[in-house]
């Protein structure tokens, strides 16, 4: 069974689109994050929800709309995709909103803007 | 601003021969956290280290957390063509929650 799970793999889009990314995980965690790995593999935070609320929020463009509609699922909605966007997108949930204790992540998904 | 620099970015070397990876912050860390990314997957977590000066070994791999807890090593011995991937070093800083990354040292072993 796989711990943190993101639909889809891969998505390749036009410019202008908006797209879901998907993200489930059977852990029991409390806390989900969203990160964003560019091309040179640096990993960012975006979102972090625990027990469905939202505590961390960067900087980020409004475009980007995440959700959680219960604590075992954290959704990334995104309006009107740029070039920019494109890069590989991880989920990751950890036990607690304190990082300490390690986080699993997803294996990622990787969207391209055309 | 970075908050965890990671030395070197890349290494090549060959199988047998050791290795050492750094990462060094200005900030101070309740926690610093080593992953391994394979191409096409996430991070995943080897080591947690809490307190200053620790050491914790892994089969070939040792970590090490300084002593005023702002920096880390990882030091393989022996390395192995299976021990090829990104290293990644993650820690919370004392005032946030979310766990920041360093850049990356992305490692070559060949046989």
């Amino acid at each position: 069974d796989t711990a943190v799970s993101q639909t889809p793999k891969y998505l390749v889009t036009q410019m202008g689109n908006d797209k879901s990314i998907k993200c489930e995980q059977n852990l029991g965690h409390d806390t989900m994050y969203w990160y964003k790995q560019d091309s040179k593999k640096f990993l960012k935070i975006m979102f972090s929800y625990n027990n469905k609320e939202l505590i961390i929020n960067e900087t980020v463009p409004n475009r980007f709309s995440p959700k959680s509609p219960d604590k075992a699922h954290l959704n990334l909605h995104i309006n009107s995709l740029e070039l920019g966007d494109s890069a590989v997108y991880f989920c990751a949930s950890s036990p607690t909103y304190r990082a300490d204790g390690g986080y699993t992540f997803g294996s990622g998904t990787r969207l391209t803007v055309v | 601003t970075q908050l965890l620099e990671q030395s070197p970015q890349f290494l090549s070397i060959q199988e047998g021969e050791n290795l050492t990876v750094y990462c060094n912050s200005s900030s101070v860390f309740s926690s610093l956290q080593w992953y391994r990314q394979e191409p096409g997957e996430g991070p995943v977590l080897l080591v947690t280290v809490v307190t200053g000066g620790e050491v914790k070994k892994l089969k070939r791999l040792t970590f090490q957390f300084g002593d005023a807890r702002k920096d880390s090593s990882l030091h393989i011995t022996a390395a192995q063509p299976g021990d090829t991937g990104l290293y990644l070093c993650a820690g919370v800083a004392n005032s946030g929650y979310a766990l920041n990354f360093g850049k990356g040292t992305s490692l070559l072993v060949t046989p």
